[in-house]
């Protein structure tokens, strides 16, 4: 089994709809994120999570929100949602005990028409 | 702020062969780490190798390799032997030893597209 998983993988939605992309993790890892990827940007930072109680802006968080329901579980939210987030969703995870590396999720393809 | 720069959009090796991606940054930290991803068409972005900066001896993992210069300010990856299963966009990415806040995220480059050929 995945060690971070993502729902939905594919999802297209419409101008204004919310929609919430959800992930989970069975790494035990206290850290997570979620990053944004566009073609020729690489992947951009919304916002990161070191514990259930810390939740901290990236920096292109405008526009979104998220929740970390419990350690493993992370939600990323598109309150209304516009066609300029359309892009590939990632959730990653890391360890803070260690420098090795943040380990990512399948992604999410959101298309926003 | 750090950057990542990856100035080979594409590159192109052939079965079996060696090919060398290469990624610059800028830093004024002594303390951090630099990895190699690769995110092959299924999207998935795997951590293929990760480099300590106060580590002098770079890091092997199989077939592929860094050649890290910190004074330059470069980290390359070296495939080698390379098979079809290496073709894929790979990912120079900065993280600093702060660990803390937001300098505990990833910094991007944009990536380089590997093809691999018969």
């Amino acid at each position: 089994d995945a060690d971070v998983t993502q729902t939905p993988r594919n999802r297209i939605t419409k101008t204004g709809k919310r929609i919430m992309l959800e992930c989970s993790q069975t790494k035990g890892h206290d850290r997570m994120y979620w990053y944004r990827q566009d073609p020729g940007l690489g992947l951009r930072l919304i916002y990161y999570s070191f514990d259930v109680k810390d939740i901290n802006k990236g920096e292109i968080s405008d526009g979104y929100s998220v929740s970390r329901q419990a350690q493993a579980k992370f939600s990323l939210s598109l309150e209304s949602a516009i066609p300029n987030q359309t892009a590939l969703y990632f959730c990653a995870t890391s360890d803070s005990r260690t420098g090795r590396g943040q380990y990512f999720g399948p992604g999410t393809r959101l298309t926003v028409t | 702020a750090q950057t990542v720069t990856q100035s080979q959009p594409e590159m192109s090796v052939q079965e079996a062969e060696t090919v060398t991606l290469s990624c610059t940054y800028d830093t004024s930290e002594s303390d951090y780490y630099l990895f190699w991803y690769k995110q092959p068409p299924s999207r998935q972005m795997i951590l293929v190798i990760r480099q300590e900066a106060y580590k002098q001896q770079n890091a092997t993992e199989n077939r592929f390799s860094v050649n890290f210069q910190k004074a330059a300010k470069s980290f390359s990856l070296k495939i080698s032997d390379s098979q079809l299963g290496d073709a894929a966009m790979y990912f120079c990415a900065y993280r600093s030893g702060r660990n803390t806040g937001t300098a505990s995220k990833l910094t991007f480059g944009t990536g380089t597209r590997l093809q691999v050929t018969l």
